[in-house]
């Protein structure tokens, strides 16, 4: 069964700072995608970025990157040059390939991103 | 573009009541659409998914139920409500189709805040 594990239930981070958000996984599949999407006070979950099992690169949104350690099964995002608008809850998620059709995204319970200014 | 709506934004129902919550999706055709609950302060639950027309997945038995009548119109209903039937009510679309898993990414809608009273 898949299962994904955010361990920071709430960060503070100075304005401007980078910030890491935790994410590990675990699946049996070799064909999995993992995603961040982040949840603003206002409830609508924006999808940040995407990270397949199988790219040979870390992906790369602007200033959200993903530093994907596939052997930990890792897939931490990281903000550069946190802003105020940066504030809200972050979701990792997982999608994999075990069977066809399966549309499952497996949700991690987040991590409470705070930019103090 | 494709964009996705959700109606009505909030909800305040009695206990007993019947629920209809709509999901519609614009700018894309044959998606896979995705009901999903989200308690307070907690991760999100998938709860309903469809591949088709009529074609209805169930992940959590439970007093809800989902129906597709239209390709991009997805209704989340209840016959009686329960106080445990109070959350945040999320739709998502992502597009069909054996192709890559970043392609499959879902999309939300803005949600819909329910109340059981």
């Amino acid at each position: 069964a898949q299962k994904i594990t955010q361990t920071q239930p709430g960060m503070f981070v100075q304005e401007k700072e980078a910030v890491t958000l935790d994410c590990t996984y675990d699946t049996s599949d070799p064909s999995y995608g993992l995603f961040w999407y982040k949840q603003p006070s206002s409830g609508e979950m924006i999808f940040l970025i995407y990270q397949g099992s199988y790219d040979q690169q870390n992906a790369t949104e602007g200033r959200y990157s993903l530093n994907f350690q596939k052997a930990r099964k890792s897939a931490n995002l990281v903000i550069s040059a946190s802003q105020l608008g940066d504030s809200a809850m972050y979701f990792c998620a997982m999608r994999d390939r075990f069977r066809f059709g399966n549309e499952k995204l497996t949700f991690g319970t987040g991590t409470r991103l705070t930019i103090i200014p | 573009s494709q964009t996705i709506h959700q109606w009505p934004a909030t909800l305040v129902q009695p206990v007993g009541s019947p629920l209809s919550l709509e999901c519609t999706v614009e700018g894309t055709s044959n998606p896979n659409l995705y009901w999903y609950r989200q308690a307070a302060g907690r991760g999100l639950q998938l709860l309903f998914y469809s591949v088709g027309i009529g074609q209805i997945s169930s992940e959590v038995p439970q007093n809800l139920s989902a129906s597709r009548p239209q390709d991009r119109q997805f209704i989340l209903s209840s016959k009686k409500l329960l106080l445990s039937d109070s959350g945040f009510y999320l739709c998502a679309w992502s597009r069909s189709g054996f192709s890559g898993l970043r392609e499959e990414t879902q999309y939300f809608g803005p949600g819909t805040r329910l109340l059981v009273l």
